[in-house]
């Protein structure tokens, strides 16, 4: 059974700040992984989908990285901005385009 | 946007009652899979439908149903309420349900159970 983990649950950072948000994943056959954002009370907003055969990807400030073998991504914000507070899920797909889902880390940006 | 919206927003519903969520999925796409994310937690896989087929199920009873209609709509149904169900319920659509097919998620129905 595929299990999900994001490390850390909580971060809170100053504007301006490199951060990295950490995930890893028990089987390593997946088909692709993908991170998202929530908002409070909102729902899902896809950032990056990385398949299995890429090692990275990369949209505007946000490059997310998968070590397939390791069963590890990462995400990495640079520049953090109060507006990038959020919940960030990470989600890898097994089959069937079924999703399972890490229980997020919840980032705070302050001013 | 995504184009996938779900009906009610919110639901408030007392214990042992049934509920039916709603979600409208892109033109075109045949797959829509829904999800339930408890408070703090991450979304679970409840079930998905293909071309209006049960095409693969999570770990939830019996008492969650679907439905895929041929319009791209789809429902969820939930019989004898719990109070461990108020959750926020999630629809995703995608084209088909390959491997290599992106989710779009909808806004999401918060179900409180009373």
């Amino acid at each position: 059974k595929q299990e999900v983990t994001q490390i850390p649950a909580a971060l809170s950072v100053p504007e301006g700040e490199n951060l990295v948000l950490n995930c890893s994943f028990t089987d390593s056959a997946i088909y692709n992984l993908q991170w998202f954002r929530q908002d409070p009370g909102k729902g899902l907003t896809s950032l990056l989908l990385i398949q299995s055969s890429q090692r990275e990807q990369t949209s505007g400030r946000l490059n997310a990285s998968l070590d397939k073998s390791s069963g590890r991504s990462t995400l990495y914000i640079a520049a953090s901005q109060p507006g990038d507070s959020a919940t960030y899920l990470c989600a890898v797909n097994s089959g069937y385009s079924t999703l399972t889902f890490g229980k997020g880390t919840m980032l705070l940006v302050s001013p | 946007e995504t184009g996938v919206t779900q009906s009610p927003t919110h639901l408030i519903k007392t214990r042992g009652q049934q509920v039916t969520l709603r979600c409208s999925s892109q033109s075109g796409h045949n797959t829509v899979s829904w999800y339930q994310q408890a408070l703090g937690q991450g979304p679970q896989f409840i079930f998905q439908y293909y071309r209006e087929e049960e095409n693969g199920r999570g770990n939830f009873p019996p008492r969650f149903s679907g439905l895929q209609f041929p319009n791209y709509s789809s429902e969820l149904n939930v019989n004898a309420l719990e109070l461990d169900d108020s959750a926020l319920y999630l629809c995703a659509s995608s084209l088909e349900a390959g491997e290599l097919d992106t989710q779009y998620f909808g806004p999401g129905t918060r179900l409180t159970v009373l």
